[in-house]
């Protein structure tokens, strides 16, 4: 039991597909992100949720859409990506964002963009 | 900005042996946080160790332990009496110690670990 649960583990889906990636929290925590996870790349942080609200999207494309409906959840919803999005793609939530507080992540989802 | 650099892609290590992953990190920060993690094939990033930079002893959690070299910017861990547990992707992380906030973490490239029967 991770404490971060992602949902599908694997994804396959065209470029014209429209999908979702899950990401739920047992943790009691006030933050969770997004990242991707690229082969021989470090860690891209993709966007970061406070309370329900976003706080920082780096430079993201707008094919992705992040959705956090409470402290507990937080989606990924994916349209129209592209052959480079295929990566593995991390949820990690800490108890807030003050500094030293560690994350912990989920096992992932792999996603492969056909 | 702040950069990590580990460089070695990979490494192996004979079971029950001792083996040190290096990490140099670039910032202008005087107060931040370092981290080591792990991803196993199972791909849960699973935090091994980490370190205050304004603490002068080096960190350690039963087997691993770091080397932690402010001045130098270098944080590389080490791994004694290897297990095939310990078989994994290594990465190293920094994250500043602002006070207000943005407890983003940087990351490495990674050092791939196998520990060999």
């Amino acid at each position: 039991e991770t404490g971060v649960t992602q949902t599908p583990r694997h994804l396959v889906m065209g470029m014209t597909n429209k999908k979702s990636l899950k990401c739920e929290q047992h943790l009691g925590h006030n933050a969770m992100y997004w990242y991707k996870q690229s082969a021989k790349k470090p860690l891209e942080l993709m966007f970061v949720y406070s309370l329900e609200e976003r706080v920082e999207n780096n430079s993201v494309p707008s094919r992705f859409s992040p959705e956090c409906p409470n402290s507990s959840h937080l989606f990924l919803h994916l349209h129209t990506l592209q052959p480079e999005d295929s990566a593995l793609y991390l949820c990690a939530s800490s108890q807030d964002r003050l500094y030293n507080q560690p994350q912990h992540f989920g096992d992932g989802t792999r996603l492969s963009i056909l | 900005a702040q950069t990590v650099t580990q460089s070695q892609p990979e490494m192996s290590v004979q079971e029950a042996e001792t083996v040190t992953l290096s990490c140099t990190y670039d910032t202008s920060e005087s107060n931040y946080y370092l981290f080591w993690y792990k991803q196993p094939p199972s791909r849960q990033m699973i935090l091994v160790i980490r370190q205050e930079a304004y603490k002068q002893q080096n960190a350690t959690e039963n087997r691993f332990s770091v080397n932690f070299q402010k001045a130098a910017k270098s944080f590389s861990l080490k791994i004694s009496d290897s297990q095939l547990g310990d078989t994994a992707m290594y990465f190293c992380a920094f994250m500043k110690g602002s006070q207000t906030g943005a407890n983003n973490l940087f990351f490495g490239t990674g050092t791939r670990l196998t520990v060999i029967p």
